[in-house]
């Protein structure tokens, strides 16, 4: 079964300071990664994905099939960066991990 | 972009009441619709997959026959939530799927803001 990780329920980040946001999945195929940001009475919507190997929003994330993780990166934290961020595994269907509320300190 | 389109965005009901909910794709056609539940500071839980034409995939856990899904066209799934009692009040969220294989870089998801349903 495939199941997603995210073993931070909150972080606080002090701005211009990096965020990592952590995210390990267990699949026992070539999965389809993505994160996914929800902001504050917004609508949960794509950040990145895997597939595409791009930045967003200075964000970046490297699948790492040896250690089966897809942590989510930032070298320099915005005060507009606080949000739920979930990290995602599709095949067939999305399962979610459980969150992560990332809060960013002015 | 793709954008999903999700009503009502709040409904308040009685207790032994059907409410239904929809969600439309607007500019693409969806061959599969998500329908998610999130309870609050909680993540979304997957309670089932709705393929147009054919019958939805519920999760383990899911009642069927609580959780009525249709999807009679590649825009529109609905949810009905039966006999609705207090516990199933919570926030429905649908996603929609467009078409493409995957890892064709069509295999993303668009959900809609969600409808909370709120049962007295």
């Amino acid at each position: 079964a495939q199941r997603v990780t995210q073993p931070e329920k909150l972080l606080s980040v002090f701005k211009g300071a990096p965020v990592e946001l952590k995210c390990n999945y267990s699949y026992s195929g070539s999965p389809e990664l993505f994160w996914y940001v929800q902001y504050s009475r917004q609508r949960l919507q794509l950040l990145l994905r895997h597939i595409s190997r791009e930045s967003i929003k200075g964000f970046t994330a490297d699948l790492n099939k040896g250690e089966t993780s897809f942590h989510l990166k930032k070298p320099f934290a915005q005060e507009e960066d606080s949000a739920m961020y979930y990290c995602a595994l599709d095949f067939e269907k999305l399962t979610f991990g459980t969150g992560t509320r990332l809060t960013i300190i002015p | 972009g793709a954008v999903v389109s999700q009503h009502p965005s709040w409904v308040i009901c009685k207790s032994g009441t059907s409410v239904k909910i929809e969600c439309r794709s607007l500019d693409f056609q969806a061959t599969t619709m998500f329908w998610y539940r999130q309870f609050p500071k909680q993540s979304l839980m997957l309670m089932a997959t709705s393929n147009e034409g054919s019958k939805a995939t519920y999760e383990q856990g899911v009642e069927k026959d609580k959780f009525l899904i249709n999807h009679a066209s590649l825009t529109l799934s609905t949810l009905t939530v039966t006999s609705a009692h207090p516990e199933d009040s919570s926030f429905y969220i649908c996603s929609a799927r467009s078409q493409g294989p995957q890892g064709s870089g069509a295999n993303v998801l668009t959900f809609g803001a969600g409808s909370r349903l709120t049962v007295l």
